[in-house]
């Protein structure tokens, strides 16, 4: 089976912009969760979706926000993009209680 | 004080040593346990799963568990240069998907 994989890999934006990620988990996968890995705070939980529905949501503000699509890909999106939201962006993709992750998305913000 | 605590090394070791990588947690709730290996520039490869207290081995790894001590371990027996990773520990408690990550311990094998 192909692995988790997440477009793009790297994205340079500036302050202010917003931003799209992408991830399509293993196939028949139906469970996605999202997460930022930065130095300082390591990996953090943003949210987690299922058959469409968020179902979990991280201690993140509401500049970052996410859906699935009934194929289960998922998109990740973060408005109003601010400095320290540089970080590496990973989807992972759930099997009963096991979660396999893709190469993530490195964002840096300018 | 993190809910999981996780010494960042680096810990370095000679090719072939026993490497012994730890993390503490302070949730009761916590009944699954992960360590996922991350290479530089890469996402996190899982290594070991295992559910609430125990062994378990899977070549030249072995990850307890002990519940009662909060505590939990991953053993590297033989290891090469290829191990230098970051080792990642993380759990979960049961039906909520979150997984709650260590900071990571950079290990390095030198040859």
């Amino acid at each position: 089976k192909a692995g988790v994989t997440q477009t793009p890999r790297y994205l340079i934006k500036t302050r202010g912009q917003q931003v799209t990620l992408s991830c399509s988990p293993i196939s028949g996968h139906r469970s996605v969760s999202w997460y930022q890995q930065t130095p300082g705070q390591g990996l953090q939980f943003l949210f987690e979706y299922f058959s469409e529905t968020q179902r979990n949501k991280g201690n993140f503000p509401g500049r970052f926000s996410g859906r699935q699509f009934s194929n289960s890909r998922s998109e990740m999106n973060v408005s109003t993009l601010e400095l320290g939201d540089s970080a590496l962006y990973l989807c992972a993709s759930r099997a009963e209680e096991t979660q396999y992750f893709g190469p993530g998305t490195r964002l840096l913000v300018l | 004080q993190k809910e999981v605590e996780q010494d960042p090394g680096p810990l370095s070791v000679p090719e072939g040593a026993i490497v012994s990588l730890n993390c503490t947690y302070s949730n009761s709730a916590f009944q699954y346990f992960m360590w996922y290996r991350q290479y530089s520039r890469k996402g996190p490869e899982l290594l070991m799963y295992t559910y609430s207290s125990g062994n378990k081995e899977d070549g030249r790894f072995t990850a307890q568990v002990d519940k009662s001590s909060k505590y939990i371990s991953l053993f590297i027996r033989d290891s090469q240069p290829s191990d230098s990773a970051t080792y990642l520990c993380a759990m979960k408690d049961t039906g909520f998907q979150k997984l709650v990550f260590g900071t990571g311990t950079r290990l390095l094998v030198s040859p």
